[in-house]
């Protein structure tokens, strides 16, 4: 079965310090991963992927992710956090070779970010 | 249409009214997700469509959920005899193609009272 943690539920970061929010991941083959973001009263806005190629993949808003096969890891990051970039995030993955419900995205719990001015 | 839209964006139900919840995908999608997300959680797959077919209801949490895509583009979500923990954002999604990732609409907020 695949999951995903996001160990953080809150991460505080000044405008203009990078930040950094945690997904870790858990499939049997190799992942598709994806970033979301969530505001307040609305759906999920896709942010970026990673299928295969280059394990930095840039996104939207700015945002990066880096693939760390070693670590399972998948961590969003952002080099200047803006203050309009504070909402609720959420890593997602999906296990390819899996058969069933392989189709579906899998999501951590989310990570809301907070950008203090 | 440009997105996944969803209707109603709010729903008050009583305890033990039926309800109805409808998506419609972006045209041409041929796979279409239900979620459902309870206050401060990530969002929990319910269900999956490629084209009309139901081909996996794994999610479902009962037998008073039932969803359907009878001409492989619009999607109803029912929920019979809603119950309060029933209250939750239920969230539709639409995908092309599984590399390009999924397009979510902005979900129904369903409160069971």
């Amino acid at each position: 079965a695949q999951s995903v943690a996001q160990p953080e539920d809150q991460v505080n970061v000044a405008e203009g310090n990078p930040l950094t929010v945690k997904c870790t991941y858990s499939v049997s083959g190799n992942p598709y991963l994806f970033w979301y973001v969530q505001y307040p009263n609305r759906g999920l806005q896709f942010l970026l992927k990673y299928i295969t190629g280059d394990n930095l993949v840039k996104g939207s808003y700015g945002f990066e992710a880096e693939f760390n096969k070693s670590q399972t890891s998948f961590h969003l990051k952002k080099p200047s956090a803006l203050v309009s970039d504070s909402a609720l995030y959420f890593c997602a993955v999906r296990d390819p070779i899996s058969s069933g419900s392989a189709r579906q995205l899998t999501f951590g719990s989310g990570t809301q970010l907070t950008v203090l001015p | 249409g440009a997105g996944v839209s969803q209707s109603p964006r709010y729903k008050v139900a009583k305890r033990g009214q039926d309800v109805a919840l409808r998506c419609d995908p972006i045209s041409g999608h041929v796979s279409l997700f239900w979620y459902q997300q309870a206050l401060g959680q990530g969002p929990e797959f319910l269900t999956y469509f490629q084209n009309e077919a139901q081909l996996d209801k794994s999610g479902l949490p009962s037998d008073r959920f039932f969803a359907e895509r009878p001409e492989g583009s619009v999607s109803t979500l029912k929920i019979q005899r809603t119950q309060q923990e029933d209250s939750a954002v239920y969230l539709c999604a639409s995908s092309l193609s599984m590399d390009y990732g999924y397009t979510f609409g902005s979900g129904t907020r369903l409160t069971v009272v």
